[in-house]
């Protein structure tokens, strides 16, 4: 039990164009879902924290408008990278805390982002 | 949340014991030490945390000092397939949902043949 999903694994495209990914609990519900970022050989940063049903919440230093999150239902946040840049290109991974589990997170596989 | 320190990369023999060591000094008497590791180019995943008392599950063991200013997590019989970084955490529990993880460098484990 307690499955993260994410999707795409990978993606590749142009600079100034939007990419969406998606993070599923499989077989849980997550009222609570976090995006972290990290870069090679650096650890995960948390982005930003995503609240099912209201806004997410910023770390300091994350764009609200370039990073956009949405957390429509118990077991789906999205996160899109609008009018991505090659700066952007990181690995991004999401987690899901199991209210069951003690709130263990459980985090999904990661998507590689790469914007040429 | 405490800080951790824990050594940079370490080498283990497969099919020996994995000692990690993590030192958190300032740890609070409500905060947990978390353990989760990352294999490359995947997500982190959980293995095991504690309190003050020693812990054991499928994966691993936790070994806590008695004044729990650092622990150990000790991996019985190393696999290569257990190379990774491992991450230990410090904060208080995760008693909801909000609560999120700070990362820190981790130990890279190099388990070799």
């Amino acid at each position: 039990g307690a499955v993260v999903s994410q999707h795409p694994s990978w993606v590749i495209c142009k600079s100034g164009t939007s990419v969406k990914i998606e993070c599923r609990s499989l077989d849980f519900q997550a009222t609570t879902m976090f995006w972290y970022r990290q870069f090679p050989k650096q650890s995960l940063m948390l982005m930003a924290t995503s609240n099912e049903g209201s806004k997410a919440t910023y770390e300091q230093g994350v764009e609200k408008d370039k990073f956009l999150i949405n957390h429509a239902s118990l077991t789906l946040s999205t996160l899109t990278v609008t009018s991505a840049h090659p700066e952007d290109s990181s690995f991004y991974i999401c987690s899901a805390s199991h209210p069951g589990g003690g709130y263990e997170q459980y985090f999904g596989p990661g998507t590689r982002l790469t914007v040429t | 949340d405490a800080k951790t320190t824990q050594p940079t990369s370490m080498d283990c023999a497969e099919g020996r014991a994995a000692n990690l060591p993590c030192n958190h000094s300032t740890i609070s008497g409500n905060e947990y030490v978390y353990w989760y590791r990352q294999i490359h180019s995947q997500g982190p995943q959980y293995i095991i945390h504690g309190l003050k008392n020693n812990e054991t599950n499928e994966m691993a063991s936790l070994i806590i000092t008695e004044d729990r200013k650092s622990s150990t997590l000790i991996l019985p019989h190393a696999t290569l397939r257990d190379t990774a970084v491992y991450y230990c955490i410090v904060r208080v529990a995760l008693n909801n949902a909000g609560n999120m993880l700070t990362f820190g460098g981790g130990t890279r484990l190099m388990v070799k043949p």
